[in-house]
């Protein structure tokens, strides 16, 4: 499985907007860019995917680098419920298999 | 919805003791697995089911079982429980690969002395 590089922690203010990086130089043709979320205590949820153009919906963007070695989620307007460790997957065309990483530990400052 | 239930929610095993965490998902969903989660760390993956009647290991399958036991559950069992098995584990489901979003139950934390 390919991997993902992300920053361990970051912070923002809130009701601005916030970056969260992530890098994968080794992505294959194939593979998905994934993006969860997990609140303290909770089980992780689906933030949003990709595989080569920008997709946006209700809860964020994904920005996808045309050559595909990074991505960026994008938070448009942080709130301090979307405090959470932001995980950057790769997956499969054809896996099952949803492996994490450590992710990304996102403070929001009111 | 429920989405995906598991059971028990807590648990304090001894070692040696062997219990098994229920998961059923109400989505219709093929494709079911198991995750455990240490302190500060990132989910593993222990087993995972593609589709009713097939499973397979994931990462960290070393001292669990599962059984599909039918579209809806997936079960996870521990033997012989051992201190390194305390985590936190979620199961989860979802309509098949790849692009398809996979759904996370609460957790179930469990605990070996």
């Amino acid at each position: 499985d390919a991997k993902t590089t992300q920053p361990n922690s970051m912070e923002s203010n809130e009701e601005e907007p916030v970056h969260l990086p992530c890098n994968h130089s080794t992505i294959s043709g194939t593979d998905y860019i994934h993006w969860y979320r997990q609140l303290p205590s909770q089980g992780p949820e689906y933030v949003i995917h990709g595989l080569t153009s920008n997709v946006n919906n209700r809860m964020a963007s994904l920005a996808i680098a045309e050559d595909r070695k990074s991505s960026t989620l994008i938070l448009h307007r942080a709130t301090l419920r979307d405090a959470a460790v932001y995980y950057c997957i790769l997956r499969d065309d054809s896996s099952y298999k949803l492996i994490f990483g450590s992710g990304t530990r996102l403070l929001v400052r009111p | 919805n429920a989405g995906v239930t598991q059971t028990p929610k807590f648990q304090v095993l001894k070692t040696g003791q062997s219990m098994t965490l229920q998961c059923a998902q109400d989505m219709n969903h093929n494709s079911m697995y198991w995750y455990r989660q240490d302190p500060g760390m990132g989910l593993r993956l222990i087993y995972y089911s593609a589709s009713e009647g097939t499973t397979d290991k994931g990462e960290v399958p070393n001292g669990y079982n599962v059984s599909r036991l039918n579209k809806r559950e997936f079960s996870l069992r521990l033997e012989s429980a051992a201190p390194s098995q305390t985590s936190v584990y979620f199961c989860a489901s979802s309509r098949g690969y790849s692009g398809n979003t996979i759904y996370f139950g609460e957790g179930s934390w469990l605990t070996v002395v």
